[in-house]
């Protein structure tokens, strides 16, 4: 069974600061995507990565996937309180083209 | 825009009734997926669709099944709601192939009382 450990579970910040959240296995996944839920609302795909080492910029959010392609990070640059919700990564491939391997998720708080 | 759309936001239902959760998307994506999302439990997979009829069950099915009559539309049905299946459920869509991510429906938040 594939995992995906994501660190920290909470993360409570104040407006500008800079964090990074991760996301670990002992598993080696074919793509790595990080999703952004907001309460009461379904998560919405921030990013797709598919190659060990890559970067993707999203305006202030940095992702990298691992050169082994077993765990990846999401860092925030000047964190502002719209940033605030549970981020989620999800890992695919690992025998099925169908079904993403999901962490519990980080919920970030920015305050103001 | 391309969505997933979930019949309903907020269901309130009585122990033992049958329920029926629709979910319909509109991006002609062969596989769609119904999960629950409880605090603390993450995204757990109830069951997922592969192609039309096609059903596969997912981590925890039990209590629960589905129906794809059309390739656009899946359906969740408690047969017999209860008080421990009170969470939000969370319906999404996906393309063929392991890189491509899921589109997620708004949720339906099911209290079953």
């Amino acid at each position: 069974t594939q995992l995906l450990e994501q660190s920290p579970q909470f993360l409570s910040i104040q407006e500008g600061e800079n964090l990074t959240v991760y996301c670990n296995s002992s598993s080696v996944f074919s793509s790595l995507q990080w999703y952004r839920q907001e309460p009461g609302e379904g998560p919405v795909l921030l990013v797709t990565v598919v190659t060990g080492g890559e970067v993707k910029k999203l305006k202030r959010l940095t992702f990298q996937f691992g050169d082994a392609r077993k765990d990846s990070s999401l860092h925030i640059t000047a964190a502002q309180t719209g940033d605030t919700g549970l981020y989620l990564c999800a890992g695919g491939g690992g025998g099925s083209n169908y079904k993403l391997t999901f962490g519990k998720g980080t919920l970030l708080t920015v305050n103001p | 825009d391309v969505k997933v759309t979930q019949s309903s936001r907020y269901l309130v239902k009585r122990t033992g009734e049958k329920v029926f959760l629709e979910c319909v998307q509109d991006m002609d994506h062969e596989n769609m997926f119904w999960y629950r999302q409880d605090p603390g439990l993450g995204l757990r997979l109830i069951y997922f669709s592969y192609d039309v009829k096609m059903k596969e069950k997912g981590d925890i099915p039990e209590g629960y099944s589905v129906s794809r009559e059309k390739k656009e539309r899946f359906s969740l049905i408690l047969e017999s709601a209860s008080t421990n299946q009170t969470s939000m459920y969370l319906c999404a869509s996906k393309r063929g192939g392991s890189w491509y991510g899921y589109t997620f429906g708004s949720g339906t938040r099911l209290t079953v009382v």
